[in-house]
C-alpha cells in the first residue's frame, strides 16, 4: 500500500532549528511536496523535491533521498509564526498525492 | 488576485439537512479538487475533474456528490450529513501538464452538524 509516515508533534525553541522528516511509500513516485497549515486555515505550498538533494528557500530547506524513501524539512531561525502543522504529500505515478497526517509544530518563546 | 475562494468560511447545517459548498477559481486551471481533512487527519480526497472528466474515489461514500457546471466553479453537495462528516472541506486547484504540480488551495469551508 501507499504510505506517508511523518511525527505527530514537534516542540522548538524560537530562534533555533528544527528537522522534520517525512518517509514514504508510494507506487512510482513523482515528487515530494511540504506544505503548512496553520489551525484552522488551508494548507500552503512550502516546496517540491524531485530530484535528491537539498533545496533551499530563505529559511526553509527540503531536503530529498528517492533511494530511501525519505526526506525532511528544515527550517532554521524559527519565529512564533512558524508554529503550524506541516504536511508531506507524495505523488505516485498518476499524479495522485498521498498525504501524510502532518506534523505540528510547537514553538516556544 | 488569481485565486481559489470558497464560500461559506463556516458553515453550520442540521443532521440529515442537505447543504453545498461552493469554489471559484480565477487561475483557469483545468484540474479541481475536493479533500475532506478532520483535526489532526491527513487531507482525504474525495473527488477530483480533470478538466470535464469526473473522477470519484473509491471510498468516497454515496452521500457525496459534487458539479462541476464550468471550469471556474465546483460545488459539493452533502445530501444527508451525518454528525461524522463534520469537518473542513478544502478546495484545491492545479494546471496539470503531464507533470507534477502544486495545488493551490481556497481558504477552506469549516463545515458543522447539528
Amino acid at each position: 500500500g501507499q504510505n506517508i509516515d511523518q511525527p505527530t508533534e514537534m516542540t522548538a525553541t524560537e530562534g533555533a532549528i528544527v528537522q522534520i522528516n517525512c518517509t514514504y511509500q508510494t507506487s512510482g513516485f513523482n515528487g515530494l511536496f511540504w506544505y503548512q497549515q496553520h489551525a484552522g486555515e488551508a494548507p500552503t505550498f512550502l516546496s517540491y523535491n524531485v530530484l535528491d538533494g537539498l533545496e533551499e528557500k530563505g529559511r526553509f530547506s527540503s531536503f530529498l533521498s528517492r533511494s530511501k524513501g525519505y526526506s525532511y524539512l528544515l527550517l532554521k531561525e524559527l519565529q512564533m509564526k512558524d508554529s503550524a502543522s506541516y504536511l508531506c504529500a507524495a505523488m505516485d505515478s498518476n499524479y495522485q498525492l498521498i498525504w501524510g497526517a502532518g506534523t505540528k509544530l510547537i514553538i516556544k518563546p | 488576485d488569481a485565486m481559489v475562494i470558497q464560500n461559506p468560511r463556516y458553515q453550520v447545517t442540521q443532521f440529515g439537512k442537505p447543504v453545498t459548498l461552493s469554489c471559484s477559481q480565477t487561475l483557469n486551471h483545468n484540474v479541481m479538487y475536493w479533500y475532506q481533512q478532520k483535526s489532526s487527519q491527513a487531507p482525504k480526497l474525495l473527488f477530483h475533474y480533470y478538466d470535464k472528466d469526473f473522477n470519484n474515489e473509491a471510498d468516497t461514500p454515496d452521500n457525496f456528490q459534487s458539479r462541476r457546471p464550468n471550469t471556474s466553479f465546483c460545488f459539493l453537495d452533502i445530501r444527508s450529513p451525518g454528525l461524522g462528516d463534520a469537518a473542513m472541506y478544502l478546495c484545491a486547484t492545479s494546471r496539470v501538464n503531464d507533470g507534477a504540480e502544486k495545488l493551490f488551495f481556497g481558504s477552506g469551508t469549516q463545515l458543522s452538524v447539528l
